[in-house]
């Protein structure tokens, strides 16, 4: 069936440090992929969307690349910040067109200045 | 903006208790979810609803049932509170059809004393 695995955190990072996130699913058809992030104490927020192969997301400096050869959407920020401490969720929709999401278990974020 | 609104932030609730947790979204959003979220275990759908009235389990419904009467208003029912209980729960909002972004509510921290 569909489903997401995400790398396992937590990722600890110093400020302007590297960030890549790793996701690979496995889905009936070509969904389209989002990156969920959630802050401390709120709930999770769209971060980018990816629609077809080759599609890259982008948002607030983060991008994550739709590769269907290798069925994975990585998440990566070129210089992450300490307001980048949150939960980041791999995410797609399942094929049963419900509107539904499956989520990966989600990767611990911390930037430490 | 969507505004997906979860009625407590914190509940304190005994065993054996009746609990209700409500949400209402402003959307006119078809589906409406309830999520559950458990440090390493990710999101786990316990319900969804895809119009009035209409429900589907999720992967845990074991111990909690739904109610939709209007179609902004989904309200999630622990019939009889446990321990096992005590977690944090997401309300999500979505258009239906695959592809859809969901909108979540800021979660309601459940414990079960």
């Amino acid at each position: 069936g569909d489903s997401v695995t995400q790398m396992e955190g937590p990722v600890t990072l110093s400020e302007e440090a590297f960030l890549t996130i790793n996701c690979t699913y496995t889905a009936t058809g070509y969904p389209s992929l989002f990156w969920y992030v959630q802050y401390p104490g709120e709930g999770l927020q769209l971060l980018l969307k990816a629609t077809k192969a080759d599609d890259k997301g982008s948002n607030k400096g983060f991008e994550a690349t739709y590769r269907k050869e290798t069925t994975s959407f990585h998440l990566e920020k070129g210089s992450v910040q300490v307001s980048d401490s949150a939960v980041y969720f791999c995410a797609l929709p399942p094929s049963s067109n419900t509107g539904k999401l499956i989520f990966g278990q989600g990767t611990t974020l911390q930037v430490k200045p | 903006d969507v505004k997906v609104t979860q009625s407590s932030r914190y509940l304190v609730k005994r065993t054996g208790e009746k609990v209700f947790l409500e949400c209402v979204q402003d959307m006119d959003h078809e589906n409406m979810f309830w999520y559950r979220q458990d440090p390493g275990l990710g999101l786990r759908l316990i319900y969804f609803s895809y119009d009035v009235k209409m429900k589907e389990k999720g992967d845990i419904p074991e111990g909690y049932s739904v109610s939709r009467e209007k179609k902004e208003r989904f309200s999630l029912i622990l019939e009889s509170a446990s321990t096992n209980q005590t977690s944090m729960y997401l309300c999500a909002s979505g258009y239906s059809g695959r592809n859809e972004k969901l909108f979540f509510g800021s979660g309601t921290q459940l414990s079960v004393l």
